[in-house]
């Protein structure tokens, strides 16, 4: 039982590149969310997930995108990477309304620098 | 939407000593309110939680309270020891069967003196 798996860990992109976060979790949650964290700005929430095919926005959506194809997988994009979006980037998961389950189980983050 | 702030954003106290967290949120119909623990380079990790049903909550040397009316929510960590020292997140959700988004607060970085 690994939890939740980020993706890669580290990345160096270019500004204008474009590049997928991975997310998987293999405890059969629900729900799943992608956050970033810049120093004093805490965790925001970029796009979460409340079941398979399905997407909603967060806090700061723009300049992302995200897909749920498979339950055990939520992917995060950048279509165009910018500096601004240099970040630490956290997956987290979920069980739902049968489960009872309010902890989120967060992966160990990947760290994105765009140049 | 609903937001979290959070307040100090550093603290320092010396081991042994107490330390206290607070948080304020805007919407009125937030009902859950977890507290996470990040350590240096690892990832948050929930170490306790309250509901808004409940006023205070305990576990060993730490504790939430919450105050609906004034709409604020502290951690309260007593006898600190080295290992506490970490970045403490409060977040606050909605939801009536269960909670879809957490708004986190800023954080605050605990530094506990040997």
């Amino acid at each position: 039982n690994a939890g939740v798996t980020q993706t890669p860990k580290f990345r160096v992109l270019k500004t204008g590149q474009s590049m997928t976060l991975l997310c998987a979790q293999d405890m059969n949650h629900e729900y799943m969310y992608w956050y970033r964290q810049d120093p004093g700005m805490g965790l925001r929430l970029i796009h979460y997930s409340v079941g398979e095919g399905t997407t909603a926005k967060g806090e700061v959506p723009d300049g992302y995108n995200v897909s749920r194809l498979k339950k055990q997988n939520f992917l995060l994009g950048l279509e165009s990477a910018a500096p601004s979006q240099t970040s630490v980037y956290f997956c987290a998961s979920r069980g739902g309304v049968r489960t009872g389950a309010n902890v989120l189980t967060f992966g160990a983050g990947s760290r994105l620098t765009v140049l | 939407g609903e937001n979290v702030e959070q307040h100090p954003s550093t603290l320092s106290v010396q081991e042994g000593d107490s330390a206290v967290i607070k948080c304020t949120y805007s919407d009125s119909a937030s009902n859950y309110f977890p507290w996470y623990k990040q350590e240096l380079g690892k990832r948050p990790q929930l170490i306790i939680d309250i509901r808004s049903n409940v006023g205070e909550k305990k576990d060993q040397r730490i504790a939430v309270t919450l105050n609906k009316t004034a709409k604020h929510f502290s951690l309260h960590i007593t006898e600190t020891q080295p290992e506490d020292s970490a970045v403490y997140f409060c977040a606050a959700t909605t939801g009536r069967y269960n909670f879809n988004k957490f708004y986190f607060g800023s954080g605050t970085k605990l530094n506990v003196k040997p």
